[in-house]
């Protein structure tokens, strides 16, 4: 699976946006760009996946670059409870095999 | 439906003692998986069961180390003459890893083992 980048902190006012980024400039064809967030004390949470078309969902948005070296994960309007550590994922198949979680973004939602 | 539970949420132990840690996944996933997250540390897979076929246990640290899944359902990973180093939450997921889809893990709250 390919290697993941991603700022290690970032800090968002409540009811703005997130922008969170990840580079995975080695990134093959078939390689889907997972997202997951860990709220403290918690497992880790599913939020969406992608593989060259942008996607939303309830959660969040996705957007990937037309060259798919990087992607943006966009929450709309942050909430307090938005707060986590945000882990990019890039892998090859559907889902059948285990995850590799790097070091991810901790987002600190501010009031 | 119920979510993946874990027991017990917190385990205190002394070094060099056995401990046991379980998963139940949600009803038909039939894949699981087991990870570790020691503290300040991202999450480190362990072992994967995918229905009856042998399971990877690629990411096992050592042969203190081990786990079954009993009846396709149920998981234990089991820790021998625990070590200090053992300390971190371990967390099970489950997937229902149909074949040519997409194929979310769902995880538990996870068990915080603390190795005296």
């Amino acid at each position: 699976d390919a290697k993941t980048t991603q700022p290690t902190s970032m800090d968002c006012a409540e009811g703005r946006a997130a922008n969170l980024p990840c580079n995975h400039s080695t990134i093959s064809g078939n390689e889907y760009v997972y997202w997951y967030r860990q709220i403290h004390s918690q497992g880790p949470q599913y939020i969406i996946h992608g593989l060259k078309n942008n996607e939303t969902n309830e959660m969040a948005s996705l957007i990937i670059t037309e060259d798919r070296k990087s992607s943006t994960l966009i929450l709309p309007h942050a909430t307090l409870r938005d707060t986590a550590v945000y882990y990019c994922i890039v892998r090859f198949d559907t889902g059948r095999r285990a995850l590799t979680f790097g070091s991810g973004t901790r987002l600190q939602v501010q009031p | 439906g119920a979510g993946v539970s874990q027991s017990p949420s917190n385990k205190v132990t002394e070094k060099g003692k056995d401990v046991e840690l379980r998963c139940d996944p949600i009803s038909g996933h039939t894949a699981l998986y087991w990870y570790r997250q020691s503290l300040g540390q991202g999450l480190e897979f362990l072992i994967y069961f995918q229905g009856n076929s042998a399971p990877d246990k690629s990411g096992l640290p050592s042969d203190r180390f081990s786990a079954e899944r009993t009846g396709g359902s149920v998981s234990t990973l089991t820790i021998q003459r625990t070590q200090q180093e053992d300390s971190a939450v371990y967390l099970c997921a489950s997937s229902s890893n149909r074949a040519g889809a997409h194929n979310e893990q769902f995880f538990g709250p996870g068990t915080r083992l603390t190795v005296l």
